[in-house]
């Protein structure tokens, strides 16, 4: 069974903080996927990110980085520089291709960042 | 690129009437689309993977009769609230896989249902 998990319900920031969004995963699959949404007030999940799980390289896009781990299952999120227009709340998902590719969703952090 | 609409984007109505909600991939031709419903402050549930052309299949828990998946094309899916009752009242979304086989869901605006 797969299963994601996202231990901060939600984390208080003031703007110009740097942030990192935990997550941890577990799956018996040897290839998976992760990613990362975000949901803002007005509802629609944005993506953020894919991550294979032969493809550890961390990235970089702009103030947003992720850290992928197998070691430890983790696929930590940073925000750097953080904004309010960064708050919301943010999914980490998992699907290990199969039947349809169905995504399983940690509970997701609700960022708030205060200016 | 990449971009799923719903509609409507919010719906009121009685206890009884059924609400029809459309998802469509605007630019994109979905082979699988997977409709979710959201309570507040919580994650979102899967109810149903549609696939074109064939029978939606269900999650555990979720009752067939009650929400009506359609699949009739490549970019068009709908989800029918039949004889809707207030505990139906959600956010429900819907995602659409791309054709090509990618792993990637992308999601709809969603759709708020409240039912009086």
């Amino acid at each position: 069974a797969q299963k994601v998990t996202q231990a901060q319900t939600e984390i208080s920031v003031v703007e110009k903080e740097d942030v990192t969004l935990d997550c941890v995963y577990e799956t018996r699959d040897t290839t998976y996927y992760l990613f990362w949404y975000k949901q803002p007030p007005s509802g629609e999940l944005v993506f953020l990110i894919r991550r294979n799980s032969f493809d550890e390289q961390n990235e970089i896009s702009g103030r947003y980085s992720w850290n992928f781990q197998k070691s430890t299952s983790s696929f930590n999120f940073t925000i750097t520089a953080s904004q309010v227009v960064d708050s919301a709340v943010y999914f980490c998902a998992l699907n290990s291709g199969g039947s349809n590719y169905k995504l399983t969703f940690g509970k997701g952090t609700l960022l708030t960042v205060n200016p | 690129g990449a971009v799923v609409s719903q509609h409507p984007s919010w719906v009121i109505c009685k206890s009884g009437t059924s609400v029809k909600i459309e998802c469509r991939s605007l630019d994109f031709q979905a082979t699988t689309m997977f409709w979710y419903r959201q309570f507040p402050k919580q994650s979102l549930m899967l109810m149903a993977t549609s696939n074109e052309g064939s029978k939606a299949t269900y999650e555990q828990g979720v009752e067939k009769d009650k929400f009506l998946i359609n699949h009739a094309s490549l970019t068009l899916s709908t989800l029918t609230v039949t004889s809707a009752h207030p505990e139906d009242s959600s956010f429900y979304i819907c995602s659409a896989r791309e054709r090509t086989g990618r792993e990637t869901q992308y999601f709809g605006p969603g759709t708020r249902l409240l039912v009086l």
